[in-house]
């Protein structure tokens, strides 16, 4: 059973294009979360997806970034005109449905973000 | 809003030391608890979890004791190994949110 997967897995652009970060979740697994590592920092929430729907987009940046998790297809976090402070590493999580808040998110390798 | 902190790191032992970190949250209701460790690289990996307080959380040697009394969910292992070198993050989910709760990370070095 294939974990969670993201690519790439390191991305660079240069300031004012934009990044597209995909990830499949587990089989099985219907809830999609992103979150966003800077350097030498903890994980923050960015967004809670299931099929077709946002959930939880509460740690998203107002601007530039969006999210989907379309019927068929990976997941993907896009930011828009990208700058320096993005640079960072995007990490996504999936888990089962229907199980309550007490199942387990299981993350992908991530994807590392640098911006130049 | 609910928030994890955890020691400051770097941890730095020797092979076979007795390990703790500290781990204490913030939180209204009754969350779950959790530790994931990130090796170099790589994605995080659940270590343990606990959703109830008392319950005891273990997994390759590590364990964590849920403590509502204290707020606490302190990581120990009895005798660390230099393969334990990694970075461990303490989290919370609270009731009615799917988002985990991080804390900022501790590093732990082992050496031979």
């Amino acid at each position: 059973n294939a974990g969670v997967m993201q690519n790439p897995r390191h991305l660079v652009r240069r300031r004012g294009q934009e990044a597209r970060l995909r990830c499949s979740p587990m089989k099985g697994h219907s809830h999609v979360y992103w979150y966003r590592q800077l350097p030498e920092e903890g994980l923050k929430f960015m967004v809670y997806l299931q099929k077709e729907n946002i959930i939880d987009e509460s740690g998203m940046p107002k601007e530039r970034f969006s999210a989907e998790f379309p019927k068929e297809g990976p997941s993907i976090l896009r930011i828009q005109q990208v700058v320096r402070g993005d640079s960072a590493a995007y990490f996504c999580a999936s888990s089962p449905p229907g199980q309550g808040f007490q199942e387990t998110q299981y993350f992908g390798p991530g994807t590392r973000l640098l911006v130049l | 809003g609910d928030s994890v902190t955890q020691m400051e790191g770097p941890v730095t032992l020797s092979e076979e030391a007795f390990l703790t970190i500290n781990c204490t949250y913030t939180a209204t209701g009754y969350p779950s608890l959790f530790w994931y460790v990130q090796y170099p690289g790589e994605g995080l990996q659940l270590l343990l979890k606990a959703t109830k307080a008392d319950d005891k959380g273990s997994n390759k040697g590590f364990e964590a004791t849920y403590r509502k009394e204290t707020t606490s969910f302190h990581l120990e292992k009895g005798s660390v190994q230099v393969s334990d070198s990694a970075v461990y993050f303490c989290a919370l989910k609270n009731t009615g949110f799917q988002k985990l709760v991080f804390g900022t990370g501790t590093r732990l070095l082992v050496s031979p």
